[in-house]
């Protein structure tokens, strides 16, 4: 299917332990995004990509590690997770030049217990 | 960086309008967005206005820009229930060529019938 497709949908896991997110995109676009929401916050960026190995932090990356090896996948891992990183989180894209559409997935809820 | 605000909450009956106000710092945008955020949803974009243009008139949405203010409003003509929802405002970050969106708190909308 084309689109921007987040997995799983949700997720809960123990304090402590790694879990990874993933996000896969089918339109080649060059810039992905990770961000999460919280109440009260709107969405905040923790990393992005303009394109396959590039990649740099945004406004709350602590915690937090991404790759991007292919242009279509940008996985956010949680090294070692903490209740702190309970949220939804969202991955998003957009067009390089001559591009402004940015597009979201449907977010993945993620529970920290 | 960037700094998007909103304010929190809006409540209007059904048949009226609704006005939705977001402030920015960055004047550099090429283009500013709004979203829509449904209970238990991602984000959908509703509509967004290029730099250069001072309205954008799409069916019952209405954006408005003030560039010297740095103002961006959202009016819903005729709101009905269906557009309950929380509405956020987004400016992208063009420094760095990082291209990714700051986003408002989120205004969210109560349409009472």
């Amino acid at each position: 299917d084309a689109g921007i497709t987040q997995s799983p949908r949700y997720k809960i896991t123990e304090t402590g332990r790694q879990v990874t997110l993933m996000c896969h995109q089918t339109w080649s676009h060059s810039y992905m995004f990770w961000y999460r929401q919280d109440l009260g916050h709107g969405l905040r960026l923790i990393y992005y990509s303009a394109a396959a190995d590039i990649t740099d932090k945004g406004e709350v990356p602590d915690g937090y590690v991404v790759s991007r090896s292919k242009t279509e996948n940008f996985p956010l891992t949680l090294e070692s997770a903490t209740r702190s990183q309970t949220s939804v989180y969202f991955c998003a894209s957009r067009e390089g030049h001559g591009g402004y559409g940015y597009t979201f997935g449907s977010g993945t809820r993620l529970t920290v217990v | 960086g960037e700094d998007v605000e909103q304010s929190l909450f809006l409540s209007v009956r059904e048949g009226d309008s609704s006005v939705i106000n977001c402030t920015y710092t960055d004047s550099s945008s090429t283009y500013l967005y709004w979203y829509k955020q449904e209970p238990g949803a991602g984000l959908q974009l509703l509509t967004y206005i290029f730099s250069n243009m001072d309205m954008k008139q799409d069916q019952r949405l209405t954006v408005l820009l003030n560039k010297k203010d740095k103002h961006l409003s959202l009016r819903i003509a005729d709101t009905q229930t269906g557009d309950s929802a929380i509405y956020f405002c987004a400016v992208p970050q063009e420094e760095a060529g990082r291209r990714a969106l700051t986003f408002g708190s989120g205004t969210r909308l109560q349409v009472q019938p």
